[in-house]
């Protein structure tokens, strides 16, 4: 599975769009980007997943650049309970051996 | 619908003895994998499992070991305890195994503290 960079921590104002990017330039055609966010104590929580297109759920969007080597979450209204460690992954479809990395831990202050 | 349920919530042993975690997945669910989160190596997948048999294994040694029954529940068990073992073991659930875009549910896990 291909590599991701997340950069390690992030403030974000209450209320305001949170934009978590994500670099993943060894992306290969059939690997999904996938997010996770994992709140203290608790397991990974799916948040948006996409291969080529913009996605947009009731959570978040996800952004992906046309070469498919980048991506951004957006959180268009960030809440206290958003403050969470997010997780970008890249993967195969072919199995449940998901890659985590070390994620961008989001701070969202009042 | 209920989620992925792990027991116990936390355990605490010493080493040299082994323990065994459970998960039920989600209702209709039949694949399982099982992660191990630490805080120096982070998210670590273990093992998956789907129809009873295990179908991809991560980089742990033999003393880690798993199986899934005929109604999709799973338990993973770790022999002979040692203090590098303590760690949050999270269970996933999802329909089948990376089938198209498939999504991974994942319960609260099982804190393990090895003493």
């Amino acid at each position: 599975d291909a590599k991701t960079t997340q950069p390690p921590s992030m403030d974000c104002a209450e209320g305001r769009a949170a934009n978590l990017p994500c670099n993943h330039s060894t992306i290969s055609g059939n690997e999904y980007v996938y997010w996770y966010r994992q709140i203290h104590s608790q397991g990974p929580q799916y948040i948006i997943h996409g291969l080529k297109n913009n996605e947009t759920n009731e959570m978040a969007s996800l952004i992906i650049t046309e070469d498919r080597k980048s991506s951004t979450l957006i959180l268009p209204h960030a809440t206290l309970r958003d403050t969470a460690v997010y997780y970008c992954i890249v993967r195969v479809a072919v199995n449940n051996d998901m890659r985590f990395g070390a994620g961008t831990r989001l701070t969202v202050k009042p | 619908k209920a989620g992925v349920t792990q027991t116990p919530r936390y355990l605490i042993k010493t080493r040299g003895q082994q323990v065994t975690l459970s998960c039920s997945p989600i209702s209709g669910h039949r694949s399982v994998s099982w992660y191990q989160q630490t805080p120096g190596q982070g998210l670590q997948f273990l093992f998956e499992y789907f129809s009873e048999t295990q179908r991809n294994k991560g980089n742990f040694p033999g003393r880690f070991s798993g199986r899934q029954f005929s109604n999709s529940r799973s338990e993973m068990n770790v022999s002979t305890l040692e203090l590098g073992d303590s760690a949050l073991y999270l269970c996933a659930s999802s329909y089948r195994p990376g089938q198209g875009e498939e999504k991974l549910f994942f319960g609260s896990g099982t804190q393990l503290s090895v003493l």
